[in-house]
């Protein structure tokens, strides 16, 4: 069975604190991987993909390690507005698509 | 900019009763997806399809239908409406399996 697993949380941090997120994947025949971020009542939207090389889009950093089989998102200088549920994607290889984790929630506090 | 077009936006349904939540999407996807969302849980698969004429089952098809008669829709009916199946539903398009997907903005639907 394709699982992905993430801390639910919820992680309270300062405003202006760096924080980080992992998740674990069990599909070693995964492809792509993508973090989702989901306000409350929203649908998710793509932050950004993660590439085996890592990425970085500006306060956001995604890393890959595909021998542990986990990814990461570091947020550096968290803003009031990164408050949200965090989701970690995994493609499964086959048709029916990506395997979502049950997301991650962060509360930034002033 | 239109993406994933979803409607209703909200809909209250009485126990028994039918209804299809609509999904359009403009970008020309093959692949498109519904998913329900409980409270505070995660995404659920309810069916998905890889081109017109083609549908599956996802992980929770059982009280749901499907059709994809053209590209660019994906219509999913609900035939007698039960309380579990309120829900928050997304639909969804992608360009292919490891592509990332466009979510529609959902149908929130209550079961009373």
């Amino acid at each position: 069975r394709k699982e992905v697993e993430q801390d639910p949380g919820p992680f309270n941090v300062p405003e202006g604190a760096t924080v980080a997120f992992n998740c674990t994947y069990s599909n070693s025949a995964s492809q792509s991987f993508f973090w989702y971020r989901q306000d409350c009542r929203k649908e998710p939207k793509l932050l950004m993909s993660v590439y085996s090389s890592g990425n970085e889009d500006g306060r956001f950093t995604a890393q890959l390690n595909r021998a542990s089989q986990y990814i990461s998102l570091l947020i550096r200088d968290s803003k009031l507005s990164d408050s949200a549920t965090y989701l970690c994607v995994a493609s499964g290889g086959g048709a029916d698509g990506l395997t979502f984790g049950k997301g991650t929630h962060l509360i930034i506090q002033p | 900019n239109a993406g994933v077009t979803q409607t209703p936006k909200f809909r209250i349904l009485k126990i028994g009763q039918s209804m299809t939540l609509q999904c359009t999407q403009d970008m020309n996807h093959n692949y498109m997806y519904w998913y329900r969302q409980d409270p505070g849980m995660g995404l659920k698969l309810i069916y998905y399809s890889v081109g017109a004429g083609i549908t599956d089952k996802g992980e929770v098809p059982n009280g749901y239908n499907v059709s994809r008669s053209t590209t660019e829709d994906f219509p999913l009916r609900l035939e007698l409406a039960a309380p579990s199946q309120t829900s928050v539903y997304f639909c969804a398009s992608s360009a292919g399996v490891n592509y990332g997907y466009t979510f529609g903005s959902g149908t929130r639907l209550t079961v009373v």
